[in-house]
């Protein structure tokens, strides 16, 4: 089984909807993120968390909310979809017992969500 | 100047041939710096992460950091077709735990 999953893994809804993507982990992780990628525009965080009570906006928060519902699971939430958050997202976690500053960051499969 | 800047590519090379993918920063005090690759809409995969200035290597791979010159290279030894995909750069900038990505080379490698 994969240790970042996602879903949906493919989206397709309507402007003005509301709609969840979900992230669950089993690599016991303490840090987790959320990131866009658009064509031309790398990698983009959205969110990030390093434990549940700890909740952070990353460079595009506007637009997005997120949940950290346990260790294991971050959930982003588009509250009024808008057709240029079509993109693929991603969910990352990382582990912060290394002690080091910045660790690695380990991928889920990626939702890719479609707004019309 | 953008935080994280890399070709865009393509960077195309014959199969055997040595891939040389460059990236520079911005930041001076960032502290340690990801290669990954991305195949077409998948997700990133880490290929190797360095901290100290010189060279790392990891079978067919080598990173190269200068820290005085701002730049982070990886070198792709006996290049496969397989290995044709997006390489990106992430940066960790001083004082963040985040990472910072730069919008990744497109590498082609010719069979």
């Amino acid at each position: 089984d994969a240790d970042v999953t996602q879903t949906p893994r493919n989206r397709i809804t309507k402007t003005g909807k509301r709609i969840m993507l979900e992230c669950s982990q089993t690599k016991g992780h303490d840090r987790m993120y959320w990131y866009r990628q658009d064509p031309g525009l790398g990698l983009r965080l959205i969110y990030y968390s390093f434990d549940v009570k700890d909740i952070n906006k990353g460079e595009i928060s506007d637009g997005y909310s997120v949940s950290r519902q346990a260790q294991a699971k971050f959930s982003l939430s588009l509250e009024s979809a808008i057709p240029n958050q079509t993109a693929l997202y991603f969910c990352a976690t990382s582990d912060l017992s290394s002690g080091r500053i910045a660790d690695t960051q380990y991928f889920g499969p990626g939702t890719r969500l479609t707004v019309l | 100047q953008k935080e994280v800047e890399q070709n865009s590519g393509p960077l195309s090379v014959p199969e055997g041939a040595i891939a040389s993918l460059n990236c520079t920063y911005s930041d001076r005090g960032s502290q340690s710096f990801f290669w990954y690759r991305q195949y077409s809409g998948k997700s990133p995969e880490l290929i190797m992460f360095i901290y100290s200035n010189g060279d790392k290597e990891d079978g067919r791979f080598t990173a190269q950091l200068n820290k005085a010159s701002q730049y982070v290279s990886l070198l792709i030894r006996d290049s496969q077709p397989s290995d044709s995909a997006t390489y990106l750069c992430a940066v960790n900038p001083s004082g963040t735990y985040k990472y910072i990505f730069g919008t990744g080379t497109r590498l082609k490698v010719l069979a």
